[in-house]
């Protein structure tokens, strides 16, 4: 069973750069044809969609944040990662990793649990 | 960019109620859609991808049905465990985006 699990520091900086991981587990990052993705949702509100990348490192990003995000992928570590620069207390909010099954869909079939980042000084 | 149209925002239902929840784009989709359960605290879970599949181990009282623009979410018979909330959300092209979310309360 694939599990995936988000860490990374719990409160960023205003203007500084936010760094999550997440590590896959129960099954190797570079089998199938998946693809992995951040999803952020602001306390209280709905869910926004950061990105996605490929293990061949192949990427798609969401315009909004499109200048500030890279994800990247270390398929030695099985985990993947998400790099947000510049940060603003509207970058505040519960960040998810998924799963991307990619050959039968491109729903987000497994979530991580979540991990809750505040941007506050 | 895709906008969705999720209503009613706000459902209150009892058990055993069959309830549906639509999802409208702004514009065709086919059946690049899927939909989501979320409890508070807790990830979104994966009910229902090509706007009618049911994901794996998911009850069968819930089903999906549309395609182009509109899109409905049914469930058939309303359980205890289904009050949460629920998205919907479009895979056709980039940036993926969600509905604003309809939250099922007890009535």
């Amino acid at each position: 069973q694939v599990q995936l699990q988000e860490s990374g520091p719990g409160l960023v900086k205003p203007s500084q750069t936010l760094s999550l991981t997440c590590t896959v587990s129960g099954g190797s990052i570079s089998s199938g044809s998946y693809y992995w993705s951040w999803i952020r949702q602001p306390a209280g509100k709905g869910l926004e969609w950061i990105g996605r990348i490929y293990t061949s490192g192949s990427t798609n990003y969401n315009p909004s944040l499109k200048s500030r995000v890279t994800i990247s992928v270390d398929t030695s570590k099985n985990q993947f990662s998400l790099k947000l620069s510049s940060v603003t207390a509207a970058d505040t909010a519960v960040y998810y990793c998924a799963r991307v099954p990619g050959s039968v869909s491109d729903a987000f079939d497994i979530w991580g649990q979540g991990t809750m980042v505040t941007v506050s000084s | 960019v895709i906008w969705m149209t999720q209503s009613p925002s706000l459902l209150s239902a009892s058990t055993g109620d069959r309830v549906t929840i639509s999802c409208r784009m702004s514009q065709g989709i086919s059946s690049y859609l899927a939909w989501y359960q979320q409890k508070p605290g807790k990830a979104p879970e994966l009910l229902i991808y090509a706007a009618s599949t049911l994901q794996s181990g998911v009850p069968s009282r819930f089903s999906g049905s549309g395609s182009g623009t509109d899109f409905t979410l049914t469930i058939s018979c309303l359980q205890s465990e289904d009050f949460a909330t629920y998205y919907c959300q479009q895979y056709y092209s980039f940036p993926w985006t969600f509905g604003q979310g309809t939250k099922v309360e007890i009535k």
